[in-house]
């Protein structure tokens, strides 16, 4: 069984330009979470979805992020106009229903903004 | 909110010698999870040790072992054995089943030492 599968593994994007980072979770898994690791912190909580539906944003910027899990394809985490300050690792991770522990995370996205 | 703290920055341990890395958390859940990760340089998420708060013994998976103290809700990591593939950041999480999300602390960067 593939694990939870995030591309691009390195993504480079100049100051104003669009980011979109994808997650596939484990075949089978309906939710999804976005965390992103600034360097030497720990993860920060993002995003929760639900396939279609948004269920916690609560760690999401209020403006340039978004996120969504379509009926069908991957999980995109979009961040528009990008600043030096989104350079970071994005993580994804997914789980079958809320209740299930653990996650299953991806290998993780870096982004660079230059 | 939940909030779980790492109050070790940084450690090291000596190669077959033993090491426990600290973490407490703050919660008014009943029902909730723990976890240790360990993250190599390679950036993958790796668990380590789950704790269900309900369940009194602690872990136990082969070298690594908990110490689950839950009226002072603190969940430290023991090492036994300390190899050189054990060097990694080390991350206390702590998953809140009602609201299905993970909490992490700020890590633990752990250096074994030949």
């Amino acid at each position: 069984n593939a694990g939870v599968m995030q591309n691009p593994r390195h993504l480079v994007r100049r100051r104003g330009q669009e980011a979109r980072l994808r997650c596939s979770p484990v075949k089978g898994h309906s939710h999804v979470y976005w965390y992103r690791q600034l360097p030497e912190e720990g993860l920060k909580f993002m995003v929760y979805l639900q396939k279609e539906n948004i269920i916690d944003e609560s760690g999401m910027p209020k403006e340039r992020f978004s996120a969504e899990f379509p009926k069908e394809g991957p999980s995109i985490l979009r961040i528009q106009q990008v600043v030096r300050g989104d350079s970071a690792a994005y993580f994804c991770a997914s789980s079958p229903d809320r209740q299930f522990t653990p996650l299953h995370f991806g290998n993780g996205t870096r982004l660079t903004v230059t | 909110a939940q909030t779980v703290t790492q109050s070790q920055p940084e450690m090291s341990v000596q190669e077959a010698e033993t090491v426990t890395l600290s973490c407490t958390y703050d919660t008014s859940e009943n029902n909730y999870y723990l976890f240790w990760y360990k993250q190599p340089p390679s950036r993958q998420m790796i668990l380590v040790i789950r704790q269900e708060a309900y369940k009194q013994q602690n872990a136990t998976e082969n070298r690594f072992s908990v110490n689950f103290q839950k009226a002072a809700k603190s969940f430290s990591l023991k090492i036994s054995d300390s190899q050189l593939g054990d060097t990694a950041m080390y991350f206390c999480a702590f998953y809140n089943t009602n609201a299905g999300k993970s909490t992490f602390g700020d890590g633990t960067t752990l250096t074994v030492k030949p």
